[in-house]
């Protein structure tokens, strides 16, 4: 049963630097969420998709990119790395919107220098 | 818009003794409720969810969630809390529609002999 899988699970970039984080689901879930995650702030939401080929806003779009090509993917992507994105993200995916429970993956740690 | 309140930031408790944290929420209807657990290194793993009907919901790991709506609460409790239980403790509430659910910013909760 792999649920949510989060691709890479560690990361070092240089400032400016660009990458690719990969989100795979296989629960057949139409809604697929990233978060950043850091010490007393809890979860943030970054952006967000309703199902394939949709993507939508969170709390905090600035400085990334998504893309849901297929529905079993969520990219996250980082154009020009910044050492406030060090952070760890967490992928998500769920049946429905706000009515059903989300499907976390493990994250990824990912650093900035 | 919903939200979502976790008054303690930190908690401590002996092995063996009980347990409340605490979570508040806003929203007009009723809400869609859950709590969710990450321990160190991990995603989030949910724990419980309130839809409607009875207002005491057992979740795994002993764990139960009484729904309050003249308080507005859904507070997480255990009677009898063990070192694993160790982690962080998320609440967060949701709506009908696409709209994601809201995260509260966490309760740590630190177990000591």
């Amino acid at each position: 049963n792999a649920g949510v899988t989060q691709t890479p699970k560690f990361r070092v970039l240089k400032t400016g630097q660009s990458m690719t984080l990969l989100c795979a689901q296989d629960m057949n879930h139409e809604y697929m969420y990233w978060y950043r995650q850091d010490p007393g702030m809890g979860l943030r939401l970054i952006h967000y998709s309703v199902g394939e080929g949709t993507t939508a806003k969170g709390e905090v779009p600035d400085g990334y990119n998504v893309s849901r090509l297929k529905k079993q993917n969520f990219l996250l992507g980082l154009e020009s790395a910044a050492p406030s994105q060090t952070s760890v993200y967490f992928c998500a995916s769920s049946t429905q919107g706000g009515n059903q429970p989300q499907h976390f993956g493990d994250g990824t740690r990912l650093s900035i220098l | 818009a919903q939200s979502v309140t976790q008054p303690d930031i930190h908690i401590t408790v002996s092995e063996g003794a009980s347990l409340e944290l605490r979570c508040n929420y806003s929203y007009g209807a009723t809400p869609y409720l859950f709590w969710y657990v990450q321990s160190p290194g991990q995603g989030l793993q949910l724990l419980l969810k309130y839809f409607s009907g009875d207002t005491l919901v057992q979740g795994i790991k002993g764990f139960e969630a009484e729904f309050k709506r003249s308080q507005s609460s859904f507070n997480l409790r255990k009677p009898s809390v063990h070192w694993s239980d160790a982690a962080e403790y998320f609440c967060a509430v949701g709506a009908t529609g696409n709209t994601p659910l809201v995260f509260g910013k966490g309760t740590r909760l630190s177990v000591i002999a």
